[in-house]
């Protein structure tokens, strides 16, 4: 069973660019969530994506948009970077059939660096 | 509105010594609670699972975790803290979505 990978692992960007990074789900999983890690804190909730929809966002701005494919795979899409943008970006996937609660599992992540 | 708070952002431990790692919960609905690890530029591992089934819950690593609803609190434990255990702790709380606390970095001393 193949778990979650992310890629890039690391990345350097520089203010204003754009950034794209890209998540494959768990074997069998068909909902991905993005959540992002500053340094020294807790994983923050981004969006999730069920079925190829949004399905709940946390408090990020619009330029946080994000894709899920028929694979299940996804792609976080991040505009107009800013320098506190700066983070580990994590994905994690789960299966929504097996109920409410459902355990997420999670990727190694993307380390990103906005300069 | 669910939240956790983890109480103390570093724990030291001898090895061989309890662990206590402390996480109260805020949730207006039955919450499913989440202990993860995360070692050093590595992503989250879950630990164990609260889901309603039974209040004491076991997990990996010979970690365990005591959902006590009077308290609103669900603190992990591990009778004998190993080297190997060093790293950071995060308590976490949801359904769809997870809201994570900010973390408890358990240093192990030999």
């Amino acid at each position: 069973e193949t778990g979650v990978t992310q890629s890039p692992t690391h990345l350097i960007k520089t203010r204003g660019q754009q950034v794209t990074l890209r998540c494959s789900s768990q074997s069998g999983h068909n909902t991905v969530s993005w959540y992002q890690q500053a340094l020294g804190q807790g994983p923050q909730f981004i969006f999730q994506y069920y079925r190829e929809e949004e399905n709940g966002r946390g408090n990020f701005p619009p330029r946080f948009s994000g894709l899920q494919f028929p694979n299940y795979s996804s792609e976080l899409n991040v505009n107009a970077l800013e320098l506190d943008d700066s983070a580990l970006y994590l994905c994690a996937s789960s299966s929504r059939d097996s109920g409410r609660g459902e355990t997420q599992y999670f990727g190694p992540g993307t380390r990103l660096l906005v300069l | 509105a669910q939240s956790v708070t983890q109480l103390g952002s570093h724990v030291s431990v001898s090895e061989g010594a309890l662990v206590l790692l402390r996480c109260n919960y805020s949730s207006s609905v039955p919450p499913y609670l989440f202990w993860y690890v995360q070692y050093p530029n590595q992503g989250l591992q879950l630990l164990l699972k609260y889901t309603s089934a039974a209040t004491l819950v076991k997990g990996i690593n010979g970690f365990e975790a005591e959902f006590k609803k009077s308290e609103t609190s669900f603190h992990l434990t591990k009778p004998s803290a190993h080297m190997s255990d060093a790293a950071e702790y995060f308590c976490a709380v949801g359904g769809s979505a997870i809201y994570f606390g900010s973390g408890t970095k358990l240093n192990v001393k030999p």
